[in-house]
């Protein structure tokens, strides 16, 4: 079993829609979780962090599951320039202990 | 505005050629890294360094090593590049050398090396 899973998708949604993806963890001693963005032939970046009580950033709001171990990502009203691979992150006790998802792809149609 | 570079963004190599990548950060991070990302396997860490002269072996460090003499520059090496090693390698730095905690990493565009 992968240390952190997501769905690859892709995920195709019509413009305005809300989508909502998750991110599966083995180790429970996780302490940190994070989603990234990554655009086509582009480097990842920091889209928000997931703090344990839940975390809202306009449109997007990203959740933490410790019981079940998980993380979610959902975001509303989509947009168009929402299409992009979301990459989910876990850190582990160390800088060293950083595991990227394979990443969910979600593209936004007209 | 934190900027992270890499030497090249497309190389292209012959099977056991010795490859050097370089990774420059203008932030003064303590901490810098170095991943391939392929298909459906993800970002995996191949070496990462807390400070100059330190590093730690990632997930995948077999075939590959690095140098860290001054704090801004981060350099993989491939002693004798193999096909396997064709990717994308992304390095990435962030602030902080405190065990256990995390700091947002930022990335560069990433180099394409082919291995032929």
């Amino acid at each position: 079993r992968k240390e952190v899973e997501q769905d690859p998708g892709p995920f195709n949604v019509p413009e305005g829609a809300t989508v909502a993806f998750n991110c599966t963890y083995s180790n429970s001693a996780s302490q940190s979780f994070f989603w990234y963005r990554q655009d086509c032939r582009k480097e990842p970046k920091l889209l928000m962090s997931v703090y344990s009580s839940g975390n809202e950033d306009g449109r997007f709001t990203a959740q933490l599951n410790r019981a079940s171990q998980y993380i979610s990502l959902l975001i509303r009203d989509s947009k168009l320039s929402d299409s992009a691979t979301y990459l989910c992150v876990v850190n582990g006790s160390s800088a060293s202990k950083i595991i990227f998802g394979s990443g969910t792809r979600l593209s936004i149609r007209p | 505005d934190v900027k992270v570079t890499q030497s090249s963004r497309y190389l292209v190599k012959r099977t056991g050629e010795k490859v050097f990548l370089e990774c420059v950060q203008d932030m003064d991070h303590e901490n810098m890294f170095w991943y391939r990302q392929d298909p459906g396997l993800g970002l995996r860490l191949i070496y990462f360094s807390y400070d100059v002269k330190m590093k730690e072996k990632g997930d995948i460090p077999e075939g590959y090593s690095v140098s860290r003499e001054k704090k801004e520059r981060f350099s993989l090496i491939l002693e004798s590049a193999s096909t396997n090693q064709t990717s994308m390698y992304l390095c990435a730095s962030s602030f902080s050398r405190t065990s256990g905690s995390y700091n947002e990493q930022f990335f560069g565009p990433g180099t394409r090396l082919t291995v032929l």
